[in-house]
Formats: C-alpha cells, sequence, structure tokens
C-alpha cells in the first residue's frame, strides 16, 4: 500500500508570506507528484506537477521534488487570503492508473 | 468547453433505496475514477476503469456499483447495502497511467432523508 503523508494543519500564515508545505511518500518507486487545491465545499483543482528532481515554478507556486529523500513539497510566494485552501498532494507510477493521495493541509493566510 | 459533468449536484436518498450519481467527460479520456470524501477527510477510491468495459474494485467498494458502457461515461450507484452514504462523492478522469493527473468534476454531495 503507497503511503502519501501530510501535515493535516492548520498552517496560518500572515498575508503576503510565504506558505511551505510538505508530502511525503513511502513507494521509492513514484514517479509523478501532483498538487491540488481544494477549496471548502468544492473539488480539488491540479495547480502543479512534477516529474523530476528539482524546482519547477508557475507564478506564485513553486514545486520541489527530492526522491532521495522521498519527499516533495509546495511554496506559496505572497500568499493572499485567496490561497486559505486544503492543499493535497497525490504520487503515482507508471504501472499503475491509480494515484495515491494524502489526506491534505488546511492553509489559512490571515489579513 | 472540455470537462466533467457530475449530476445531480445534491442528492437525497431514502431508507432502502438504490440511488445513481451521473458523470460524464468529453476530455477523450481513457480512465475514470470515483471517490468518496468525508467532512475533513481525504479522498477514498471507490471504483475506477482504465477502458471501456472494465472497471476495478477501490479501496472501499462495498455498498457501490459501476458501469463503464462509454468512453465518456461511468456512473455510480450507491446500493442500499451502503449503510452510511451520505458523504461529498468525486469522479475523476486522467489520459491515462499514474503519470497522468486526474481532473475532477464538481461533485455530488449525497445524504439520507
Amino acid at each position: 500500500q503507497k503511503e502519501v503523508e501530510q501535515n493535516s494543519g492548520p498552517l496560518s500564515v500572515p498575508e503576503g508570506a510565504i506558505a511551505s508545505l510538505n508530502c511525503t511518500y513511502s513507494d521509492r518507486g513514484s514517479q509523478s507528484f501532483f498538487w491540488y487545491r481544494q477549496y471548502s465545499g468544492k473539488s480539488p483543482e491540479l495547480i502543479m506537477f512534477i516529474y523530476s528532481n528539482g524546482d519547477k515554478e508557475d507564478g506564485r507556486f513553486t514545486a520541489q521534488l527530492n526522491k532521495a529523500s522521498q519527499y516533495v513539497s509546495l511554496l506559496i510566494r505572497d500568499s493572499q487570503p485567496s490561497d486559505s485552501a486544503t492543499y493535497l498532494c497525490a504520487v503515482g507510477v507508471s504501472n499503475d492508473y491509480k494515484l495515491s493521495f494524502g489526506a491534505g493541509t488546511t492553509v489559512t493566510v490571515r489579513a | 468547453d472540455g470537462g466533467i459533468t457530475q449530476s445531480p449536484k445534491y442528492l437525497f436518498r431514502k431508507e432502502g433505496q438504490n440511488v445513481t450519481l451521473s458523470c460524464e467527460q468529453n476530455l477523450n479520456h481513457d480512465a475514470m475514477y470515483w471517490y468518496r470524501q468525508d467532512p475533513g477527510q481525504g479522498l477514498r477510491l471507490i471504483y475506477y476503469s482504465q477502458i471501456v468495459n472494465d472497471f476495478q474494485k477501490g479501496d472501499i467498494a462495498e455498498g457501490y456499483s459501476v458501469s463503464r458502457e462509454k468512453k465518456e461515461s461511468f456512473p455510480l450507484t450507491v446500493t442500499s447495502a451502503q449503510k452510511n452514504p451520505t458523504a461529498f462523492y468525486l469522479c475523476a478522469s486522467s489520459s491515462g497511467t499514474g503519470l497522468q493527473p486526474q481532473h475532477f468534476g464538481d461533485g455530488t454531495r449525497l445524504s439520507i432523508l
């Protein structure tokens, strides 16, 4: 059973600060890593994906992958109140149609 | 506009009743999935389908059934055997293996009358 672990939070950050979310995974063969944002009462929305070690930036979001240490992180720069949501980490492999999801980290950005 | 359409948005089930949740996608995706999400909890996989006329059980398939007669459609039936059906049900699709992201519909919220 592949496991994906996230701190449940809540992670409270002031507006304009950097929010740092971490995700660890148990399957060393994992090849794909996704971050989803889920607002309360809504469905998950894909915001980032990364396949290779290192950093990948998209606007205010940066995904960081370290396969040797089996963790992937998401940084949200210049956090806004609209970033308040639950962030889900998901991990996949090429020979399995299923993704393994973490339980999510709730982020609250305080004005 | 490509996407995944789930209906209805809200559904109420009476005791002993089977109800069917609809999921349609026009993304031309091969794989489709059903998840259940309870308040404050993560996603739990109910069923998934890699191809038409084929589907596999997920982690919590008991009390649920699915069909995949068309590539675009993957309906989920919540049977009377599911004693605690109140939850947020999410349908997703992807273009292939676990290297591809899953994209979600807006969800159906099911409650017991």
